[in-house]
């Protein structure tokens, strides 16, 4: 049971547009929801996180969206990077737990 | 400076041996967390602990075990290695303060080869 799914395994972007990865959740008591990037050989770094009593957060280039009625949350990168290449992945957790539940991961290559 | 670290980067073992994976975590975080990543799955959760001498299982923890005798230390085990676990394994470490509403910090993975 996949209660974070991520759809898109890929996605190409040219260099200098936006980026837009999706998220879904199906468990309604998610209330904390985490970006992080992976490069190749790298252990994950954390990106953005948002709370469930937001619907916006940004940081610089990073902007995440959460729809909770639609249990769906985004990514946007603008404008995007060659370095922002890389897998990323979206988690989520309940309040009071530790524990993340983490998505498939979203392969972004950024093309010049 | 955050600094999780794994002892090995890459480890080549044979089915049936006894593995053991070794995490340390300088941030003085209650919590720590063992994964393992495989294509199309994302990072599954293997086991965590909250506190010394502590654990809990997550979602697949059939074949492993685990240890923290110490704060810093949070060691998997791999009684019987096998094919099938055959991944990139990844340590975390997050702080339990503040009801959890804080990133994991992660290590940098050891890709652990079965024959």
């Amino acid at each position: 049971d996949q209660q974070v799914k991520q759809n898109s395994p890929s996605l190409s972007v040219q260099e200098g547009r936006i980026s837009i990865l999706n998220c879904d959740y199906t468990n309604s008591m998610f209330d904390y929801f985490l970006w992080y990037k992976k490069y190749p050989a790298e252990g994950p770094t954390f990106l953005i996180s948002i709370s469930s009593i937001k619907d916006k957060n940004e940081d610089g280039r990073f902007t995440v969206f959460l729809n909770k009625s639609a249990k769906h949350l985004s990514l946007h990168i603008v404008p995007s990077q060659p370095g922002d290449s890389a897998v990323y992945f979206c988690a989520a957790k309940i309040q009071g737990a530790q524990k993340l539940v983490f998505g498939q991961g979203t392969r972004l290559t950024i093309n010049p | 400076d955050v600094k999780v670290t794994q002892s090995s980067r890459y480890l080549v073992k044979r089915t049936g041996e006894k593995v053991f994976l070794e995490c340390v975590q300088d941030m003085d975080h209650e919590n720590m967390f063992w994964y393992r990543q495989d294509p199309g799955l994302g990072l599954r959760l293997i086991y965590f602990s909250y506190d010394v001498k502590m654990k809990e299982k997550g979602d697949i923890p059939e074949g492993y075990s685990v240890s923290r005798e110490k704060k810093e230390r949070f060691s998997l085990i791999l009684e019987s290695a096998s094919t099938n676990q055959t991944s990139m394994y990844l340590c975390a470490s997050g702080s339990g303060i503040g009801g959890g509403y804080n990133e994991q910090f992660f290590g940098p993975g050891t890709r652990l080869t079965v024959l």
